[in-house]
């Protein structure tokens, strides 16, 4: 199957900084990769549709200026949390697609745990 | 709107006894896939199975399959030979065709296997 790593799998910073998360497919190109967050014991929830070459697609209630997304080539996408505050600690997930002839399917990275202090 | 539903929050089975997780869910779309995403402890989803809306046929990965049914909107995942491994969150997916490859999950299922 295919293989998407993240970077870094924890990170912990102070209120105010801001951390950048890189999600990279490691064995075939994508030309669209989603960022999601995931409260415990929850389901995912979308926060951007990120496509290379082209602004990303936030989801409603997500602020695009606080959570930056950039998507410079196709096997790599790139979510920065600005100004971290402590209602962002979260797990971020992200994943790429894969789409072919009779194939459209969504293979996750395996998440990055940020606590903000 | 579209929306997946799974009603069992959890659910345990027995080491090598055979389980069944219902998904259900609603689109007016006539042209989809639905997926069956692995959670486990270490928090990696994997993906289990995927079936497409056109085909009949229900789709088998090994001991995992599906019980697809088109008319009543039913997706459920059967585990047959259930193993201490399985043990995972577990959720059912909705993809529409040209949608953008947006996923709608469920709310999941814990399922946890007893040795």
């Amino acid at each position: 199957g295919a293989v998407v790593s993240q970077h870094p799998s924890r990170v912990i910073c102070k209120s105010g900084t801001s951390v950048k998360i890189e999600c990279r497919s490691l064995d075939f190109q994508a030309t669209t990769m989603f960022w999601y967050r995931q409260f415990p014991k929850k389901s995912l929830m979308l926060m951007a549709t990120s496509n290379e070459g082209s602004k990303a697609t936030y989801e409603q209630g997500v602020e695009k200026d606080k959570f930056l997304i950039n998507h410079a080539s196709l096997t790599l996408s790139t979510l920065t949390v600005t100004s971290a505050h402590p209602e962002d600690s979260s797990f971020y997930i992200c994943s790429a697609r894969v789409l072919g002839i009779g194939t459209d399917t969504q293979y996750f990275g395996p998440g990055t745990r940020l606590t903000v202090l | 709107a579209q929306t997946v539903t799974q009603s069992q929050p959890e659910m345990s089975v027995q080491e090598a006894e055979t389980v069944t997780l219902s998904c259900t869910y609603d689109t007016s779309e006539n042209n989809y896939y639905l997926f069956w995403y692995k959670q486990p402890p270490s928090r990696q989803m994997i993906l289990v199975i995927r079936q497409e809306a056109y085909k009949q046929q229900n789709a088998t990965e090994n001991r995992f399959s599906v019980n697809f049914q088109k008319a009543a909107k039913s997706f459920s995942l059967k585990i047959s030979d259930s193993q201490l491994g399985d043990t995972a969150m577990y959720f059912c997916a909705l993809h529409i065709y040209n949608q953008g490859g947006k996923l709608i999950f469920g709310q999941g299922t814990e399922l946890s296997v007893k040795p």
